[in-house]
């Protein structure tokens, strides 16, 4: 059974641009959460979706933005890239309470 | 609000140890806790899930325990091996969504 799968893996994008990343879950998985990892703060959580619905939301600004899908797959989309947003975007899912996650989208900011 | 904690942050030993990593919890109320291993720049593997009215797991050389109580649970690994070398995070699910603990990086010498 195929795991969680992020696209792209590694991303380099300007100041001020957008950007958006993706995550299929594992089949028959309806939760999708998103996770920021950076070396100063750690794994911190962004959002969550159930069934097309954010249920849950971090502590970030608006420009952090998600949607999902009708076949549960999730994007995250981040407007106006600042240098602090580079990081490790990880995304899991969930069916009941064990979370499995992807191996993450890399995204530097220059 | 829900802090974790891990100690140690590093950890270097020689193979075939027995180690035990910590993870203390501020908040008892928790629907459970997970711990995952995280190679260099590569996503999270789960390890171990332990629901909250559990006491401890297994899954080979490893073994998790839970003290809700006390807000603390331990990562046994028995006869440790260099391919065992990663960074060990444990988080608590609270809420749809998962706080993470700082992690020990973890090194198993020849």
């Amino acid at each position: 059974k195929a795991g969680v799968t992020q696209t792209p893996r590694y991303l380099i994008k300007t100041r001020g641009q957008q950007v958006t990343l993706s995550c299929s879950p594992i089949s028959g998985h309806r939760s999708v959460s998103w996770y920021q990892q950076t070396p100063g703060q750690g794994l911190q959580f962004l959002f969550e979706y159930f069934s097309e619905t954010q249920r849950n939301k971090g502590n970030f600004p608006g420009r952090f933005s998600g949607r999902q899908f009708s076949n549960s797959r999730s994007e995250m989309n981040v407007s106006t890239l600042e240098l602090g947003d580079s990081a490790l975007y990880l995304c899991a899912s969930s069916l009941g309470n064990e979370a499995f996650f992807g191996q993450g989208t890399r995204l530097t900011v220059v | 609000k829900q802090e974790v904690t891990q100690i140690p942050a590093a950890l270097s030993v020689p193979e075939g140890e027995n180690l035990v990593l910590n993870c203390s919890f501020t908040d008892s109320a928790i629907y459970n806790l997970q711990w995952f291993r995280q190679d260099p720049g590569k996503g999270l593997t789960s390890l171990l899930l332990i629901q909250s009215s559990q006491r401890e797991q297994t899954s080979g050389r490893l073994n998790a325990s839970l003290d809700k109580s006390s807000g603390r649970s331990t990562l046994y690994i028995a006869a440790s091996q260099p391919g065992d070398s990663a960074t060990y995070l444990c988080a608590v699910h609270n809420t749809d969504k998962l706080i993470f603990g700082t992690g020990t990086r973890l090194q198993v010498f020849p």
